[in-house]
Order: C-alpha cells, then sequence, then structure tokens
C-alpha cells in the first residue's frame, strides 16, 4: 500500500499569506495524485488533479506541483474561505490512497 | 443541477447489515466509474470500494473484503453498497463520487461527490 505523508499537520497563517502544503509518497506515483479540500459538515472538493491540473472552477490561486514522490499544493494568496483541511490522494495503485490531511487554521 | 445522493444510512447493531444508495442527477451515471469513500468521525478519508462502468472491474479495501458488495444499476443511474457483518469500525460517514479520469479500471481522482450518509455501527 502506497502510504502518503502530509506536512505539516497543521498551518498557521493570515489572509493574504501563501500557503505551502507537501505531501510525499512512500513510493512513486508518478502524476497520479489530487488535492482536495473539506470544510466542516461539507464533502470535500476537487482542486487539483494529475498533480497540477487545477479541476473545473478552481481560482488560479491554487496550484500543484510535483512528480514521483514528493508533491506541492500552494495557495498564492490566502482567502478567508480557503482555511479548511487539504488532502492529497493517489491513484498510482490499489488500494487508492489519501494523506492524513493538513489543517490550514487563521492564525 | 448535478448531484449524487446518498441514502440508506442509520443506526445498526454489530453483526447487522444496510444497504446504501447513491443516485445521480443532472447527467448520466453509466458514463462513469464511481468509488465508496468513507470518513470515521474525526478522522480523514478512507477509499472503500470501486466499480466501472459495466460493472466489469471491481475491487474492494481489504477492511471490507468478504463483508461489502458494490453493484450498479445504471438504468436507475445509481450505485449500491450492502454492507454485512457490519463492525464498530465501520462507523463513519459515506460518500459515493464520480472518477474523472478513469485509467479503465476504475481509479482515478473524484469530481463529483454527495453529501454523504452516516453509519452507526452500536449495541
Amino acid at each position: 500500500e502506497i502510504v502518503l505523508t502530509q506536512s505539516p499537520a497543521t498551518l498557521s497563517l493570515s489572509p493574504g499569506e501563501r500557503a505551502t502544503l507537501s505531501c510525499r509518497a512512500s513510493q512513486s506515483v508518478s502524476s497520479y495524485l489530487g488535492w482536495y479540500q473539506q470544510k466542516p459538515g461539507q464533502a470535500p472538493r476537487l482542486l487539483i488533479h494529475a498533480a497540477s491540473n487545477r479541476a473545473t472552477g478552481i481560482p488560479a490561486r491554487f496550484s500543484g506541483s510535483g512528480s514521483g514522490t514528493d508533491f506541492t499544493l500552494t495557495i498564492s494568496s490566502l482567502e478567508p474561505e480557503d482555511f479548511a483541511v487539504y488532502y492529497c490522494q493517489q491513484r498510482a495503485d490499489w488500494p487508492m490512497t489519501f494523506g492524513q490531511g493538513t489543517r490550514l487554521e487563521i492564525k | 443541477e448535478v448531484q449524487l445522493v446518498e441514502s440508506g444510512g442509520g443506526l445498526v447493531k454489530p453483526g447487522g447489515s444496510l444497504r446504501l444508495s447513491c443516485a445521480a442527477s443532472g447527467f448520466t451515471l453509466s458514463y462513469y466509474s464511481v468509488n465508496w469513500i468513507r470518513q470515521a468521525p474525526g478522522k480523514g478519508l478512507e477509499w472503500v470500494s470501486s466499480i466501472t462502468t459495466t460493472s466489469t472491474y471491481i475491487y474492494y479495501s481489504d477492511l471490507v473484503k468478504g463483508r461489502f458488495t458494490i453493484s450498479r444499476d445504471n438504468a436507475q443511474n445509481s450505485v449500491y453498497l450492502q454492507m454485512n457483518s457490519l463492525r464498530a469500525e465501520d462507523t463513519a460517514v459515506y460518500y459515493c463520487a464520480r472518477i474523472i479520469g478513469d485509467n479503465g479500471y476504475g481509479s482515478g481522482h473524484y469530481d463529483l461527490w454527495g453529501q454523504g450518509t452516516l453509519v452507526t455501527v452500536s449495541s
């Protein structure tokens, strides 16, 4: 099973700041990695698929990069609505797995 | 409106059964592979099961293999999850989700999720 490790577990930032979230895979997943945002009481929302492709309707301040084992989700300038939990997910091998999440909180 | 709606959750005793449904509206579900993903209270996301468009390929997490059965009825625009021999550790919100970028085997990323249905296994 491919293990995804996200860091940091919690990130405290202010609106307008830049956020950098990391996801590291225990073995290569090529570019088969996605990022999701989840707010309390809501289903997750797809932000990025195939490592760097923004999903439909996702603002340009969200960007993804990386390949192989190291991936990054960057939010260029935080908006109040961006404070949430973020998960990465790999689809390279069965079982598909998620990272444990990064909580982005307001400083 | 394009959406997925889950139903069938509830409170069940250990060893009991439930059948979850995932109904699509606003689009044709038969064009997509569908997965079930669950989230235990206060925890992260966990993939449960996957089914391709014509049910050719079906996969399960080792944690539910032999107890859960995924199926679909494309005429009804729906996917189902039959859950038997339920355990306390199966307690979670269960989401169905539509796959994009399907490799033909039912894996991909999830571009549309339902709102989830809560399954509680407790005596």
